[in-house]
């Protein structure tokens, strides 16, 4: 079981370009987290996911940011337009499900910098 | 105050002390987790102790619930240099994701 694999680690960005995380949970697992990590801070819950559904997306800005999880393949994270305050560590989680345990696994995150 | 708070934010301590760090919540809760966070990398799941749960014990870890006061500690005991990381608390209220707070980041001098 290769854990939560996050896509890229790494990203630079110019401001107004879009940017693109991939999220791919633990085998087994249904249900996925988006988090954002500013320096120093905790983590800000910002979308959680089903195959196929959005169950919260109270954390996400209503503006620029969309969340999805497919039937197939990962879960991809996008924000458009990208503005320096967008700069941030996005990590992705992943649980069994209800009934199934919520202890999350994270992936390492993906380190956006918009320039 | 949001749900799940750490404190003290920061801690330093010589290796071989005890680290106590504490977490207070404000709704109530399933369940609730610490979490540790190495600079740079992901969080890795430490414990997680249920609401009918006092205290847990993993390894050199510690951890009690106090539902009434709405707060939880973590104790690490002995602690090593490798202990040196970010640990964060994070909340299971059933009804959405889970909450983390700001963090405690601990630093083991060795």
């Amino acid at each position: 079981n290769a854990g939560v694999m996050q896509n890229p680690r790494h990203l630079v960005r110019r401001r107004g370009q879009e940017a693109r995380l991939r999220c791919s949970p633990m085998k087994g697992h249904s249900h996925v987290y988006w988090y954002r990590q500013l320096p120093e801070e905790g983590l800000k819950f910002m979308v959680y996911l089903q195959k196929e559904n959005i169950i919260d997306e109270s954390g996400m800005p209503k503006e620029r940011f969309s969340a999805e999880f497919p039937k197939e393949g990962p879960s991809i994270l996008r924000i458009q337009q990208v503005v320096r305050g967008d700069s941030a560590a996005y990590f992705c989680a992943s649980s069994p499900g209800e009934g199934k345990g919520t202890e999350a696994f994270f992936g390492q995150g993906t380190r956006l910098t918009v320039v | 105050s949001q749900q799940g708070e750490e404190d003290p934010q920061a801690l330093s301590i010589q290796e071989g002390e005890n680290a106590t760090m504490n977490c207070s919540y404000k709704t109530s809760i399933n369940n609730l987790q610490w979490y540790r966070q190495n600079s740079g990398r992901g969080l890795v799941h430490l414990i997680l102790i249920r609401s009918n749960e006092r205290e847990k014990h993993s390894g050199r870890l510690r951890v009690t619930l106090d539902t009434s006061k709405k707060s939880s500690s973590l104790l690490i005991t002995a602690s090593r240099a490798a202990d040196t990381a970010s640990y964060f608390c994070a909340t299971d209220t059933g009804r959405r994701a889970l909450t983390f707070g700001s963090g405690t980041r601990l630093q083991v001098q060795p």
